[in-house]
């Protein structure tokens, strides 16, 4: 079964230095996410991303964030300069939209753990 | 505003037994849907239920949505030890076709052996 990958699984950094994390959505899906969880929190919304540009995205997506979808195949989130409270769980998810079909399914890659030391 | 509010916060049973998880929300939606996380895993949908249905199952899920108290619930039967996990609730509502999901804080479901 296709499914969403996330590389790497955890990524150690100190603050200040940029990250990147990688998704490599559901071939077919159209359009994809960035969600991120903070230890014992709930799932919050960073960004959503389609047709090659960003659809909406959240107060915490702030100029350090940026999304890239550089090939046809990989989704990615950097982080320009890291913060300790950037340490959280990131999880990517992509979904497929039928044409007249309302529904939003959206899957969801295991998730890169980020420490910010 | 917060949506998705899950009680309870979290529910140990006996394998065996029914879990039943509410959920609530303020705002219209379109969708409402149910997932499950392992610990440290990623999100796994469960179901998704529409602003027009009332009730939904898939196999030991129940799923009942009532918009005029904006609240839901997910009932599992015969719970198995591998049920064990955090679940949460997750709405939609169409805006500029991001569709992005709202999640509560989710109900950590421990099913005893």
């Amino acid at each position: 079964e296709p499914e969403v990958t996330q590389t790497p699984s955890h990524q150690v950094t100190q603050m200040g230095q940029e990250v990147i994390l990688r998704c490599v959505p559901i071939s077919n899906h159209l359009y994809f996410y960035w969600y991120r969880q903070i230890l014992g929190q709930k799932v919050e919304f960073l960004v959503s991303f389609y047709n090659n540009e960003i659809s909406e995205k959240s107060e915490i997506f702030d100029d350090q964030f940026s999304v890239e979808r550089p090939d046809g195949s990989n989704f990615t989130l950097k982080i320009r300069s890291t913060k300790l409270e950037d340490s959280a769980m990131y999880f990517c998810a992509s979904r497929f939209e039928l044409q007249g079909i309302a529904k939003n399914i959206q899957y969801f890659g295991a998730g890169t753990r980020l420490s910010v030391l | 505003s917060q949506q998705g509010e899950e009680d309870p916060q979290a529910l140990s049973i006996q394998e065996g037994e029914n879990a039943t998880m509410n959920c609530s929300y303020k705002t219209s939606i379109n969708n409402l849907q149910w997932y499950r996380q392992n610990s440290g895993r990623g999100l796994v949908h469960l179901i998704l239920i529409r602003s027009n249905e009332r009730e939904k199952h898939s196999g030991r899920l129940r799923v009942t949505l009532d918009t005029s108290k904006k609240s839901s619930s997910l009932l599992i039967t015969a719970s198995r030890a591998a049920d064990t996990a955090s679940y949460f609730c997750a709405t939609d509502r169409t805006q500029g076709g991001s569709e992005k999901l709202v999640f509560g804080k989710g109900t950590k479901l421990t099913v005893n052996p």
